[in-house]
């Protein structure tokens, strides 16, 4: 079974810092996807980034990319310029390649961010 | 709709009582997934079904949980004879197909059992 840890229960940054958040996972399994979700107050999980084991390339979206180190099993975030609307709760999750979606997402505890005025 | 539909949004019920809970996913979207989120255990797997097959139920936290997907698309999760410990907020997402493409997550549901 493969597991995701985030070992930030909380972060606080002010406005406009960049602030990296971690996330490391246990798989035996060769290709697979990442994926970083952000939870706000409403509930409602919304995709921040998405990589596939595969590409040896960063995944980037605006101002979210991350940091993809396969061999240490590591998959970070990094938010440039963080805004306030950035406040939420961060959730990293793994999906199995070969399971064909049977398993669904593993997710980590998450990390509170916290963007300070 | 656009997006990922879950009624109700909220629900209270009473300890020994039977609840089902609505997932109306994208339209056209294949996949379809239940989790759970509470405190203490964080986001949990339940289920997955491919159009309207759920291949693995074993992720279902008792034999009090089934889930059914009719026409492909509507689902429902259905709890009977609920426990304090179900209460949890009950999420459904949806995506296109089942090769890691993005998930669209509902706004969930919040089961209290009081």
């Amino acid at each position: 079974a493969q597991t995701v840890t985030q070992s930030q229960p909380e972060m606080s940054v002010q406005e406009a810092e960049t602030v990296t958040l971690s996330c490391t996972y246990d798989t035996s399994e060769n290709n697979y996807y990442l994926f970083w979700y952000k939870q706000p107050p409403s509930r409602q999980m919304i995709l921040v980034i998405r990589q596939e084991a595969y590409k040896q390339q960063n995944a980037t979206e605006n101002r979210f990319s991350v940091n993809f180190q396969k061999a240490a099993k590591s998959f970070s975030l990094k938010i440039s310029d963080s805004q306030l609307g950035d406040t939420a709760m961060y959730f990293c999750a793994f999906m199995s390649y070969s399971g064909g979606g049977a398993d669904g997402l593993t997710f980590g505890k998450g990390t509170h961010l916290i963007i300070q005025p | 709709g656009a997006g990922v539909s879950q009624s109700p949004s909220n629900k209270v019920t009473e300890k020994g009582k039977d609840v089902e809970l609505r997932c109306d996913p994208i339209s056209g979207h294949t996949a379809l997934y239940w989790y759970r989120q509470s405190l203490g255990q964080g986001l949990e797997f339940l289920i997955y079904f491919q159009g309207n097959s759920a291949p693995d139920k074993s992720g279902l936290p008792s034999d009090r949980f089934s889930a059914e997907r009719t026409g492909g698309s509507v689902s429902t999760l259905t709890i009977q004879r609920t426990q304090q410990e179900d209460s949890a907020v009950y999420l459904c997402a949806s995506s296109l197909d089942n090769r890691g493409t993005e998930a669209f997550f509902g706004q969930g549901t919040r089961l209290t059992v009081v």
